[in-house]
């Protein structure tokens, strides 16, 4: 399998343009997470789906933020404008959630580091 | 909500030395424990993780341990190696089930650098 897929691995954008953020989560996967990275916050959730329908947006930090997930193969996380302030290394997670184990593991991608100038 | 604490921030030991790093978390219903290593230009991978209902848990030279009535738990690495440095995370989570989807709160993440 090759893991969970992130696009593109580096972004550079100017204040204000918008910024998509493109994860293929682990084929199988009913579950995905999309975290940001910061030194000032370390890894913080920002939403998570379950069988592509958001659960959980409470850690999207504005208006700005969106993200969807048209199907099970497919995420998106947008920021619109963005700011300098969004710069960050972004991760998209899958897990294959199995609630008779009470855990869910979750596998990582590699990431997008996401400047904004 | 959940909160993390993970200390120390940085490790510093020398090839073949052990490495424990400490994390506390607030929640008591907290039940599932991970420990995630990032390394350099790649995303947290994990490497061991423990349920409540165990105490302690081994995986060749990194093991786990758990109290539940302090509510910590530790990573021990022993024997460490040059390849063992990088960023480790330690996480909570009130495990899937019932209205619980298993979301994780992660510590802050400790520095680990292994001296050759």
């Amino acid at each position: 399998d090759a893991g969970v897929i992130q696009s593109p691995r580096h972004e550079v954008t100017e204040m204000g343009q918008e910024v998509t953020l493109r994860c293929k989560p682990i084929s199988g996967h009913n579950s995905l997470f999309w975290y940001r990275q910061t030194m000032m916050r370390g890894l913080e959730l920002l939403i998570y789906f379950n069988n592509n329908v958001p659960i959980d947006d409470s850690g999207m930090p504005e208006d700005r933020f969106s993200a969807k997930m048209p199907n099970a193969s497919f995420s998106t996380l947008k920021i619109q404008p963005s700011e300098p302030r969004d710069s960050a290394v972004y991760f998209c997670a899958s897990s294959p959630r199995d609630r008779g184990m009470s855990k869910n593991i979750q596998y990582f991608g590699a990431g997008t580091r996401l400047s904004v100038l | 909500g959940e909160n993390v604490e993970q200390h120390p921030s940085t490790l510093s030991v020398q090839e073949g030395d052990s490495a424990v790093i400490k994390c506390t978390y607030s929640d008591s219903a907290s039940n599932y424990f991970p420990w995630y290593k990032q390394e350099l230009g790649k995303g947290p991978q994990l490497i061991i993780d423990i349920r409540s209902n165990v105490g302690e848990k081994k995986d060749q030279r990194i093991a786990v341990t758990l109290n539940k009535t302090a509510k910590h738990f530790s990573l021990h690495i022993t024997e460490t190696q040059p390849e063992d440095s990088a960023v480790y995370f330690c996480a909570a989570s009130i495990g899937a089930g019932g209205t619980s989807y298993g979301k994780l709160t992660f510590g802050q993440g400790t520095i680990l650098t292994v001296h050759p």
